[in-house]
């Protein structure tokens, strides 16, 4: 089955140091993943997502993370943060069908809750 | 172009009572999912929907139910209201089942 563990429940980062939010995969076949933000009384808002290809991935808002296939990992970083970037943010994995077919279902890690200190 | 919309935004119910939540997707997108968000359980599938047809549906009881209208707005229902219910409800619609979803602001359901 396909699942995400973010380790981290809360991270803590002072403004303009750069951050790093974990994310891990388990997953059979190629993974389909997804970083969301969640702001406090908000729906999610996508940020980035990995198909395949380049394993940099550039998103919304300054937002970029690593995909390393070997380490099973996809992290979220920013270069400099903001006292803006505190929220919610959720790592995801696209579900596969047990036929292999396609569904929309995303399977969400626990969230981390990120703090920057101004 | 106008994103996902969900009514009510805010709801009371007590035990016992049915509700019903509506979902209007983005313009052109024909896949809706639903999804419950919990302080306990997290973020957890309820169904999908595309083309008017369920296509896949998550771990809740039959009190949970959904439909798809030819406009790809969706609403979700559920029945015989329990206090665990009481959750925000976050509706996500995409062009198709691949492509990648967008939430709404969600619906907070409070069962009292």
């Amino acid at each position: 089955a396909q699942s995400v563990a973010q380790p981290e429940d809360q991270v803590n980062v002072a403004e303009g140091n750069p951050l790093t939010v974990k994310c891990t995969y388990s997953v059979s076949g190629n993974p389909y993943l997804f970083w969301y933000v969640q702001y406090p009384n908000r729906g999610l808002q996508f940020l980035l997502k990995y198909i395949t290809g380049d394993n940099l991935v550039k998103g919304s808002y300054g937002f970029e993370a690593e995909f390393n296939k070997s380490q099973t990992s996809f992290h979220l970083k920013k270069p400099s943060a903001l006292v803006s970037d505190s929220a919610l943010y959720f790592c995801a994995v696209r579900d596969v069908m047990n036929y292999g077919g396609a569904t929309n279902k995303l399977i969400f890690g626990t969230g981390t809750l990120l703090a920057v200190q101004p | 172009k106008a994103g996902v919309t969900q009514t009510p935004r805010y709801l009371i119910k007590t035990r016992g009572q049915q509700v019903t939540l509506s979902c209007s997707p983005i313009s052109g997108h024909r896949s809706v999912s639903w999804y419950q968000q919990t302080p306990g359980q997290g973020l957890q599938f309820l169904f999908e929907y595309f083309s008017e047809t369920q296509r896949n549906k998550g771990n809740f009881p039959g009190r949970f139910s959904g439909r798809q209208f030819s406009n790809s707005r969706s609403e979700m229902n559920v029945s015989t209201l329990e206090l665990g219910d009481s959750a925000l409800y976050l509706c996500a619609s995409s062009f198709t089942r691949e492509e990648t979803q967008y939430f709404g602001p969600g619906t907070r359901l409070l069962v009292l």
